[in-house]
C-alpha cells in the first residue's frame, strides 16, 4: 500500500519564478495538509485541501496557493518566489478533515531551494 | 508566535534506559496533541497521540504525560533502544485539522 508520494524530491528555482509541488496521497485518504518545514524549524501549516476546496489556512499569504483534484491528489503553487520561501514542503493526508488523535500520513517532502 | 515549544534541541541516552522529551505550549485551547517520530530524508512519523481529556496514554514502550495545568506533556520511552534515535516532534491543535508543532528534539540512543 502506497503511502503518500510528493514530486519531485527536490527543486532549484530562482527568486521570482513560481513552482508547482504534487502530492498524492495515502490510499482511501481524502483530505491533503501542506506544511512548510524550514531548517530548524517545525513544520508550520499552510492549507488543508477537502473535497476540491480550500477549507482552512495558515499564516502564509497569497503567493502560496493550492488545488485539489477528483483523484484527491493535489498541487501547492508558489509564486513570485523569495529567498525565504527555500524550505521542506511536506505533504500530510488523513482519513477526514478532522485528524484529531489519528494523525496524518507525511510524504517525504519536497525540498526547494530558492537561489 | 510560537505556541508549542520544544526547549532542548538534543537528547542523549544509553540504550536501555529511559528517554523522556518535553514539550510546552501556549494556547490552553488545545485539545488534541501528537508526537512525531522523523528520520533524515524522511516526513515525519506519527507515533503517539494524547487528546486534553485524558493525562497518560500508553503505547508500547511509548507513553505520554499530559500535564493542562501546566501547559506541559512529554514522551517516555522505555527501554531505549538505537532504532529510536531521530527527531521527535510534538504537535498540538485546536480544531483537530491544523496543527501547531514545535521545532523538534534530536534523540541519540547510545548501545
Amino acid at each position: 500500500d502506497a503511502g503518500v508520494t510528493q514530486s519531485p524530491t527536490h527543486l532549484i528555482k530562482t527568486r521570482g519564478q513560481q513552482v508547482t509541488l504534487r502530492c498524492s496521497p495515502k490510499s482511501g485518504h481524502d483530505t491533503v495538509s501542506w506544511y512548510q518545514q524550514a531548517l530548524g524549524q517545525g513544520p508550520q501549516f499552510i492549507f488543508q485541501y477537502y473535497e476540491e476546496e480550500e477549507r482552512q489556512r495558515g499564516n502564509f499569504p497569497d503567493r502560496f496557493s493550492g488545488h485539489q483534484f477528483p483523484n484527491y491528489s493535489s498541487e501547492l503553487n508558489v509564486n513570485a518566489l523569495l529567498l525565504g520561501d527555500s524550505a521542506l514542503y511536506l505533504c500530510a493526508s488523513s482519513l477526514a478533515r478532522f485528524v484529531g488523535g489519528l494523525g496524518y500520513t507525511f510524504g517525504s517532502g519536497t525540498r526547494l531551494t530558492v537561489v | 508566535d510560537q505556541q508549542v515549544k520544544q526547549n532542548s534541541p538534543s537528547l542523549s541516552v544509553q540504550e536501555g534506559r529511559i528517554s523522556i522529551l518535553n514539550c510546552d505550549y501556549t494556547n490552553s485551547m488545545f485539545d488534541y496533541f501528537l508526537w512525531y517520530k522523523k528520520y533524515p530524508a524522511e516526513g515525519p512519523t506519527f507515533l503517539i497521540s494524547i487528546s486534553s481529556i485524558k493525562d497518560k496514554n500508553e503505547d508500547g514502550r511509548f507513553t505520554v504525560f499530559l500535564n493542562k495545568s501546566a501547559k506541559h506533556l512529554s514522551l517516555h520511552i522505555v527501554p531505549s533502544q538505537p532504532g529510536d534515535s531521530a527527531v521527535y516532534f510534538c504537535a498540538a491543535s485546536v480544531t483537530g485539522n491544523q496543527f501547531y508543532f514545535g521545532t523538534g528534539t534530536s534523540l541519540t540512543v547510545i548501545p
